[in-house]
């Protein structure tokens, strides 16, 4: 079945710092999303893209899906302590979701 | 009111025995999927409905049935509880279309023992 590598697998960084992290797949996916979760929750959408080569902000959060629909990255900037979870990448197609196995973000104050 | 809430949060089985976890939905979205969740990985999809009448198996339908009693309910059972079925449960529910998100309930907590 499709797979999707999500990478760093985790991140401890400085509050301040920016964060990159990205999700490479063999597959084309048509529609490319990040979640974040927070303990005991679930999966929050950040960011939709559905289109190569899109490039989407949200407050301090800008994602990009990839020219050849196989990969997205996600940045944060200048994060914060409450930017700290688990960030998900999501491929979609027709309606199903194949999820990356997740980022798990730590922000020292 | 949350617009996705799944029943029971948490709950702890033998071997054996059967459960089921609920989710209801009020957002009026027709599909809904269970994905179960285990440490350190993503979410993978277990089952999938698009409308009422439509039951799809996802990428990990072995031991685990559906129901789709309504346009707002659906529910996931597993008939005969093993240790390895051990995970977080999420139930989530998208509107049709092109762009339609999905929107996770809070999870169920299930501990096979």
């Amino acid at each position: 079945g499709q797979q999707l590598n999500q990478s760093p697998q985790s991140m401890f960084i400085q509050e301040g710092e920016d964060v990159s992290m990205n999700c490479t797949s063999s597959s084309i996916f048509n529609t490319w999303l990040w979640y974040k979760q927070d303990p005991g929750e679930g999966p929050v959408l950040l960011i939709a893209l559905y289109k190569a080569g899109e490039l989407t902000s949200n407050g301090r959060l800008t994602a990009q899906f990839g020219i050849t629909r196989k990969d997205s990255f996600l940045n944060i900037s200048a994060s914060i302590p409450s930017d700290v979870g688990i960030y998900f990448c999501a491929g979609q197609n027709a309606g199903k979701s194949t999820f990356g196995d997740g980022t798990t973000l730590t922000v020292k104050p | 009111d949350a617009d996705v809430t799944q029943t029971p949060r948490n709950r702890i089985t033998k071997t054996g025995k059967r459960i089921m976890l609920e989710c209801s939905q009020t957002k009026g979205h027709d599909r809904m999927y269970w994905y179960r969740q285990d440490p350190g990985l993503g979410l993978r999809l277990i089952y999938y409905s698009f409308d009422v009448k439509d039951i799809n198996k996802g990428e990990i339908s072995d031991g685990y049935s559906v129901s789709r009693q309504a346009q707002a309910k659906f529910s996931l059972s597993l008939e005969s509880a093993i240790p390895n079925q051990t995970a977080l449960y999420f139930c989530a529910t998208s509107a049709n279309g092109f762009r339609e998100t999905q929107y996770f309930g809070p999870g169920t907590r299930l501990l096979v023992l």
